[in-house]
């Protein structure tokens, strides 16, 4: 069974920390990407990474960096947490194939104060 | 314009009769169609994928594309109170890269 592990259900910070937030799959996949999700706007894709050491910036990329320096893991981080990015966050990957699927992690619920 | 459009809901049906669910894109490129279930405090899963015009079956799934007019549906027969659930319509354009976008999601009710 394919397993995508975020390393942290909830997570509370305050505004201006760093925040880091973890990203580990276990079958060997190409892609990895970082989604959020909100109430009446859906999935929302952050930055995602063919490769190790690759990465592509998506649809909302300001205020996030990501780095992935292993192919099993990739790290979304908050430089400067805002309350604006108070949501749910969920790592997916795939395999590089056209049509592949997404397997997702069970997410991680960012509150910011 | 979104990219990717679905009908929020809540969508409410009897146990036993047939949801249908719609979705519309914006990007006449789609190559590739997803439809993932969401479970209330869970992660989205597959459940089913359409790559070309036509009807696809899975079980109790069908899902329908129609490319000219930029139109998915999935369709659950005999539904049941376990298909309660939010559907995610997604969307990708294999020539432009690994992105899929995703619609805001149909909210699913089937009552018992």
């Amino acid at each position: 069974d394919v397993k995508v592990t975020q390393s942290s259900r909830y997570l509370v910070k305050r505004t201006g920390e760093k925040v880091f937030l973890e990203c580990v799959q276990d079958m060997d996949h190409e892609n990895m990407f970082w989604y959020r999700q909100d109430p009446g706007l859906g999935l929302r894709l952050i930055y995602f990474s063919y490769d190790v050491k690759m990465k592509e910036k998506g649809d909302i990329p300001e205020g996030y960096s990501v780095s992935r320096e292993k192919k099993e893991r990739f790290s979304l981080i908050l430089e400067s947490a805002s309350t604006n990015q108070t949501s749910m966050y969920l790592c997916a990957s795939s395999w590089r194939a056209t049509n592949e699927k997404l397997f997702f992690g069970s997410g991680t619920q960012l509150s910011v104060l | 314009q979104k990219e990717v459009e679905q009908n929020s809901g809540p969508l409410s049906v009897p146990e036993g009769a047939i949801a249908s669910l719609n979705c519309t894109y914006s990007d006449r490129g789609s190559q590739s169609f997803f439809w993932y279930r969401q479970y209330s405090g869970k992660s989205p899963e597959l459940i089913m994928s359409i790559y070309s015009n036509g009807d696809k079956e899975d079980g109790r799934f069908t899902a329908q594309l129609n490319k000219a007019s930029q139109y998915v549906s999935l369709l659950i027969r005999d539904s049941q109170p376990s298909d309660s659930a939010t559907y995610l319509c997604a969307v990708k354009n294999n020539t432009g890269g690994f992105k899929t976008i995703f619609g805001a999601g149909t909210r699913l009710f089937v009552k018992a």
